[in-house]
């Protein structure tokens, strides 16, 4: 069955970046691509981008160009966010997707909760 | 940018009824990119409906979606227990894609 398994919570300083995993299995992981959503507490979903995990291609929200990279290990079938100069606002549950780009996001990993905070 | 605007905010109900969710975008959703989701306190959101109007694997058929370019719906035909909650709309047709603010319906 396709799961999609997230890293743990981690607690950041403004400033600091965080890298967050989601480690894929049950389906072959570069047939589909990643998309990564992020929800602020009590909040809606807000799509921050998507990667290929065929060749790596990217697309990110504007809002968040210069300050996040996706990428992917097809050794490992891990995807992986990285989010850097973090604020306060950045406190939010950063869930992974199997989907987007005109595919749509059918399952989910379990969410992973950041925190920034001096 | 598509901008989608969920109505009602909330939807009070009683199980058995009927609960009709709307999604409008503000340009055309191209080729029904149009999904639909619910997510429960403390859980992902979970895929309802693709492509506008088909049932995501496992899906009841009580939950149904239709509409094309600017206009979508979600129907529960006869609400359970379980299916109160929060839905979102998200259009993955162009970037970015967005979502909808949410339609909570809530146990009247």
């Amino acid at each position: 069955q396709v799961q999609l398994v997230q890293s743990g919570a981690e607690v950041k300083k403004p400033g600091a970046s965080v890298k967050v995993s989601c480690k894929a299995s049950g389906y072959t992981f570069t047939s589909y691509g990643i998309s990564w959503v992020r929800q602020a507490p009590g909040q809606g979903l807000e799509w921050m981008g998507w990667i290929s995990a065929y060749n790596g291609n990217t697309n990110y929200a504007q809002k968040l160009q210069g300050r996040v990279t996706m990428t992917t290990d097809t050794s490992t079938s891990t995807a992986y966010m990285e989010l850097r100069s973090l604020r306060s606002d950045d406190t939010a549950v950063y869930y992974c997707a199997r989907g987007g780009r005109h595919f749509h996001s059918d399952y989910w990993g379990q969410g992973t909760l950041v925190t920034v905070s001096s | 940018e598509i901008v989608l605007t969920q109505s009602p905010g909330t939807l009070s109900l009683s199980p058995g009824e009927r609960a009709t969710l709307s999604c409008r975008a503000s340009q055309s959703v191209s080729s029904s990119y149009l999904a639909w989701y619910q997510q429960k306190p403390g859980q992902a959101p979970r895929l309802l409906i693709y492509g506008a109007s088909s049932r995501a694997t496992g899906i009841p058929d009580r939950f149904s979606g239709s509409g094309s370019g600017t206009d979508f719906t979600l129907t529960i035909s006869r609400l359970e227990p379980e299916d109160f909650a929060v839905y979102y709309c998200q259009q993955y047709g162009s970037s970015p894609e967005t979502f909808g603010q949410g339609t909570k319906v809530e146990i009247k």
